[in-house]
């Protein structure tokens, strides 16, 4: 069964930083590239990044470019998302979620739970 | 970047009633659409890829169809699990956007 696990939210203060983790089991996870994408509450979905299955690559959505690196480790099965320098308008659930097998077709074929992250003073 | 506009906003139906949610492109997006179903409090599941692919293990009662700029979802039948929040996404060109999402609800 494939499952991905999201880990690391909380309350933050504005300007400082957060790492989110998330868990992958129940398939090859180095053989599929892989996507934040975020939801402010009461919002809709907003991709925040994807990384390449061998981490080679890497895509932001420009609101987080600078600020925000994906990484991960396949050893560990395991996808991160370090956020620095943040912001108010980063509060939102962050979903770990998997694009597709076929290279280059960039839709979410399975999803987190997601977690919440707060950024309030 | 793409803009994709959804609607309705809102949509209340009956039960067994055939339902269609409509999602258009700012421009020409070639079937690289997906449609996804949010519950209350859970994750987005996948029902649709290519604009009219069902998803593994999606009722077929769903179906997706359109071209170009326009596209759409329809759900035959209505059930009382299909309430929840529809997103529409388009994934022809970087940066991948989402729909704002359409609320159904049983009338």
């Amino acid at each position: 069964e494939v499952q991905l696990v999201e880990s690391g939210g909380g309350l933050v203060q504005p300007g400082r930083s957060m790492k989110l983790s998330c868990a992958a089991s129940g398939f090859t996870f180095n053989n599929y590239d892989m996507a934040w994408v975020c939801q402010a509450p009461k919002k809709g979905l907003e991709w925040v990044a994807t990384i390449s299955y061998d981490g080679s690559s890497t895509y932001y959505r420009d609101s987080v470019k600078g600020r925000f690196t994906i990484s991960r480790d396949n050893a560990k099965s395991t996808l991160y998302l370090q956020m620095d320098s943040l912001r108010s308008e980063d509060t939102a659930t962050y979903y770990c979620a998997r694009h597709p097998l076929i290279r280059g077709t960039w839709y979410f074929d399975f999803w987190g739970p997601g977690t919440m992250v707060t950024v309030s003073s | 970047d793409i803009q994709m506009t959804q609607s309705p906003a809102s949509l209340s139906a009956s039960l067994g009633e055939t339902v269609t949610i409509e999602c258009r492109a700012s421009e020409d997006i070639y079937n690289g659409l997906a449609w996804y179903q949010q519950k209350p409090g859970k994750s987005p599941q996948l029902l649709i890829y290519n604009a009219n692919s069902l998803h593994t293990g999606v009722p077929s009662r769903f179906s997706g169809s359109g071209s170009g700029t326009q596209y759409s979802l329809k759900i035959n039948s209505l059930q009382s699990e299909d309430v929840a929040s529809y997103f529409c996404q388009q994934y022809y060109d970087y940066p991948w956007t989402f729909g704002g999402g359409t609320k159904l609800e049983l009338k």
